[in-house]
């Protein structure tokens, strides 16, 4: 199975910041990778599919980056609503579609 | 509206079993694959099982295999996790988790979830 390893796994932020979480894969994965979000007592939301491409409603200020085994979500300008933990996944060896660790962005 | 609604969940013994379901609507659910995903108090998204538009592959993770049997009835647009020999550490929220193939990418994802159903097993 493919591993997926996110960091860090918890970082804190102030309003304005610019945020970077990275997700590293096992083995090579192309694009196949998506990012979502979820907030406390809440299902995760998609932000992000195909690595890069951002799913429809979703702010622009998050982006998405990289290919193979590296990649990354950006958020350009963290906004009070964007505090919650980010979870990345494969969906190029399928299945099982395996999750990061998960990464919890907190208020500094 | 595209919606996923679980049910079924609760409090349950060890060794005990429970049957999920997930009701769908907004959407022609045969036309899509269906996940399960959990996720343990305070831990991180565990992928479980998955079926098939039309249910005929699955797909179990090793922590259920034997012991879970995802099926779906795509004449009710209801997707179900039949649970047995349960265990402290199946205690989760459980999700049901729609995939979606996009063409400008030719890629996957998942796209809609369900609010999740809470099961406990504990004596």
């Amino acid at each position: 199975d493919i591993q997926l390893t996110q960091s860090p796994s918890f970082l804190s932020a102030s309003v304005g910041d610019r945020v970077t979480i990275t997700c590293r894969a096992s083995q090579g994965i192309s694009s196949y990778l998506a990012w979502y979000q979820q907030k406390p007592g809440k299902a995760p939301k998609l932000l992000i599919y195909a690595a890069s491409t951002l799913q429809s409603g979703v702010p622009s200020r998050f982006s998405g980056s990289g290919s193979g085994t590296e990649f990354t979500l950006t958020i350009s300008s963290l906004q009070p609503e964007d505090f919650a933990t980010y979870y990345c996944q494969q969906l190029n060896s399928y299945p099982p579609l395996t999750f990061g660790g998960g990464t919890k962005v907190e208020i500094k | 509206e595209v919606q996923l609604v679980e049910s079924g969940g609760g409090l349950v013994q060890p060794g005990g079993s429970l049957r999920l379901s997930c009701s769908a609507s907004g959407f022609t659910f045969s036309s899509y694959a269906m996940h399960w995903v959990r996720q343990a108090p305070g831990k991180g998204l565990e992928y479980v099982s998955a079926i098939s538009s039309n249910g005929g592959s699955t797909y179990y993770a090793d922590s259920v295999k034997g012991r879970f049997t995802i099926s779906r009835d795509n004449s009710k647009n209801t997707l179900y996790l039949q649970m047995s020999s349960l265990r402290a550490e199946d205690t989760a929220v459980y999700y049901c988790v729609r995939e979606t193939y996009y063409y400008d990418s030719s890629e996957n994802a998942f796209d809609i979830w369900g609010q999740g159903t809470m099961v406990t097993v504990s004596s």
